[in-house]
């Protein structure tokens, strides 16, 4: 059975940083691209970037770049989204989510629970 | 970037009524689309893929079709359950792209 289980509720202050996680299990986590998805309060799904944790091969949303950082260690089948310096807007649920396949021309299959990051003074 | 366009953006329906929503993307996408539900509270649900495609255990009410730029999801008889938030997705430039959602809601 394929399972992303995602790190718990943070609460942060604005300026700091943060490093969320999602484990994947069940499938062969090197060879499938994982991404992250952000959904705001009450609006819509975002797509934010992809990672393909066997070679690390990251591609970010042109709305995403340079904002968060998304790594993958495939030793513990273990995907990350950070942040260097967190703002008020960054105030969201973010999702990991697997493609289907090996290619970036993917739908997202199976996704985590999601974890709600709060950013507030 | 590709601009999906979803409408209506609530749709009331009562239960055993037949429901279709729309996408519409800004250039084609081929049939690189996909459909999740999302109920309040959850995760998104992986319904359609590559346009008319349904997941495993998606029930036989869910239909997709279309190609190009126009897209439908159909859900011939609403159930309870099926009261959410659907959402489209190309998949087929970068960046993939979400369209704004359609909240189905109980007349």
């Amino acid at each position: 059975e394929v399972k992303l289980v995602q790190s718990g509720a943070e609460v942060k202050k604005p300026g700091e940083s943060l490093k969320i996680s999602c484990k994947g299990s069940g499938y062969t986590f090197p060879y499938y691209w994982i991404g992250w998805v952000r959904q705001m309060p009450g609006k819509g799904l975002e797509w934010m970037g992809i990672i393909y944790p066997d070679d690390s091969d990251t591609r970010y949303s042109p709305s995403f770049q340079g904002q968060v950082t998304i790594s993958a260690d495939k030793s513990i089948t273990t995907a990350y989204l950070q942040w260097s310096s967190l703002k008020a807007s960054d105030t969201a649920m973010y999702y990991c989510a697997k493609l289907g396949s090996s290619s970036w021309k993917e739908k997202f299959d199976y996704w985590g629970q999601g974890t709600l990051v709060t950013v507030s003074s | 970037e590709i601009v999906m366009t979803q409408s209506p953006a609530t749709l009331s329906v009562s239960p055993g009524e037949r429901a279709t929503l729309s996408c519409r993307a800004s250039q084609s996408v081929s049939s690189n689309l996909a459909w999740y539900q999302q109920k309040p509270g959850q995760a998104p649900r992986l319904l359609i893929y590559d346009a008319s495609t349904r997941a495993a255990g998606i029930p036989a009410r869910f239909s997709g079709s279309g190609s190009g730029t126009e897209f439908t999801l159909t859900i011939s008889s609403l159930q309870s359950e099926d009261f959410a938030v659907y959402y489209c997705q190309q998949y087929n430039n970068w960046p993939p792209t979400f369209g704004g959602g359609t909240k189905v809601e109980i007349k």
